[in-house]
Parts: C-alpha cells; sequence; structure tokens
C-alpha cells in the first residue's frame, strides 16, 4: 500500500498568511494526487485534482504542485472562510489512500 | 446537478449487518466509477472500496480492512448504490459516505457499531 504522510498535522495561521502543507508518498504516485478541504459536520469539497489542477470554482488563491513522491498545497492568502482540514489522496493504486490530515486553525 | 444522498445508517450490535444505499441523480450511475468512503468519529478519511462503471463490468476493489465482509452493488434501474456489510465490528463505526469520480460527495451517513 502506498503511504501518505502529510506535514503539519496542525497549523495556526492568521488571515492574509500564506501557508503550506506538503503531502508525500512512500513511492511515485506520478501526479494522482488530489487535495480535499473539509469543514466540521460537511462532507469533503476536492479543491485540486491531478496534483496542480483547480477544481471548477474554487478560488485561485489554492494552489497545487509537485510529481512523483512530494505534492504542496499552497494558500496564498488566507480568508477566514479557509479554516479547515486538509487531506490528500493518492489514486494511483489500490487501495486509495488519504494523508492524515492538516487542521488549519486561526491565530 | 449531481446530488448523492446516502441512507441506511443506524445502530447495529457487533457481528451484524446493514445495507447503505446512495441515491443518484443528475447524472447515469453507470456511466461513473463510484466509491465509499468512511470517517470514524474525530478521525480522518479512510477509502472503503470502488465499483467501476459498466465499460468496466462494474468490477470492484476493497479495502484490505472490509474485504470479505463489504460489498458494493448498483441497481441501475433505481439509480443507486449499495454498500452491504456484513459482521459488522465496533471499528467499523463511522459516517459512510458515497463519492462519484473522487469529486462529488454525498452528506454521509452514520453507522454505529456497539452492544
Amino acid at each position: 500500500d502506498i503511504q501518505m504522510t502529510q506535514s503539519p498535522s496542525s497549523l495556526s495561521a492568521s488571515v492574509g498568511d500564506r501557508v503550506t502543507i506538503i503531502c508525500r508518498a512512500s513511492q511515485g504516485i506520478r501526479n494522482a494526487l488530489g487535495w480535499y478541504q473539509q469543514k466540521p459536520g460537511k462532507a469533503p469539497k476536492r479543491l485540486i485534482y491531478a496534483a496542480s489542477t483547480l477544481q471548477s470554482g474554487v478560488p485561485s488563491r489554492f494552489s497545487g504542485s509537485g510529481s512523483g513522491t512530494e505534492f504542496t498545497l499552497t494558500i496564498s492568502s488566507l480568508q477566514p472562510e479557509d479554516f479547515a482540514t486538509y487531506y490528500c489522496l493518492q489514486y494511483t493504486s489500490y487501495p486509495l489512500t488519504f494523508g492524515q490530515g492538516t487542521r488549519l486553525e486561526i491565530k | 446537478e449531481v446530488q448523492l444522498v446516502e441512507s441506511g445508517g443506524d445502530l447495529v450490535q457487533p457481528g451484524g449487518s446493514l445495507r447503505l444505499s446512495c441515491a443518484a441523480s443528475g447524472f447515469t450511475l453507470s456511466d461513473h466509477d463510484m466509491d465509499w468512503v468512511r470517517q470514524a468519529p474525530g478521525k480522518g478519511l479512510e477509502w472503503v472500496g470502488r465499483t467501476r462503471n459498466k465499460t468496466r463490468s462494474y468490477s470492484t476493489e476493497y479495502a484490505a480492512s472490509v474485504k470479505g465482509r463489504f460489498s458494493i452493488s448498483r441497481d441501475e434501474s433505481k439509480n443507486s448504490l449499495y454498500l452491504q456489510m456484513n459482521g459488522l465490528k465496533t471499528e467499523d463505526t463511522a459516517v459512510y459516505y458515497c463519492i462519484r469520480g473522487i469529486n462529488d460527495w454525498g452528506q454521509g451517513t452514520l453507522v454505529t457499531v456497539s452492544s
């Protein structure tokens, strides 16, 4: 199984900050990676697929990059509605595997 | 508009069975791969399994933790997806989501396994 390791597991930041979340795969997954945002009590929402393609309707302050084993999700200028938990997901092979999540909190 | 509505979650005893349903609308179910993902209370996301689209014969894949106990099926006439869960364990307690193309998610249904 491919293990996905996210860092940090939690992060405190302020509105307007630039933040980066990293996801590392235990083996190469090409660009078969998505990023999801989940707010309390809600279903996750996909932000990015194919490592760097922005989902339709997602604000351009979100961006993704990487290929192979290291990937990043960057939020260029945090907005109040961005405080949530973020997960990466690899979908290159079964079982599909998620990172453990990064909880983004208001400083 | 794509809509996925899960139902069937309940309190069940260990060793019991439950069938979850996912009613799909706004698209043709047979054209899409469909997944189940679960989330234990206060925990992260765990992929449960997949049924591929009609072109790929609705073949299935499962996580090791549920293989042999859970099975995914469809009823195209009802545009519905199902997750049959047998031999339930306390560690199966979670919100279960059905998902289209690892993009469109339902709201989830809660399964609690407890005596």
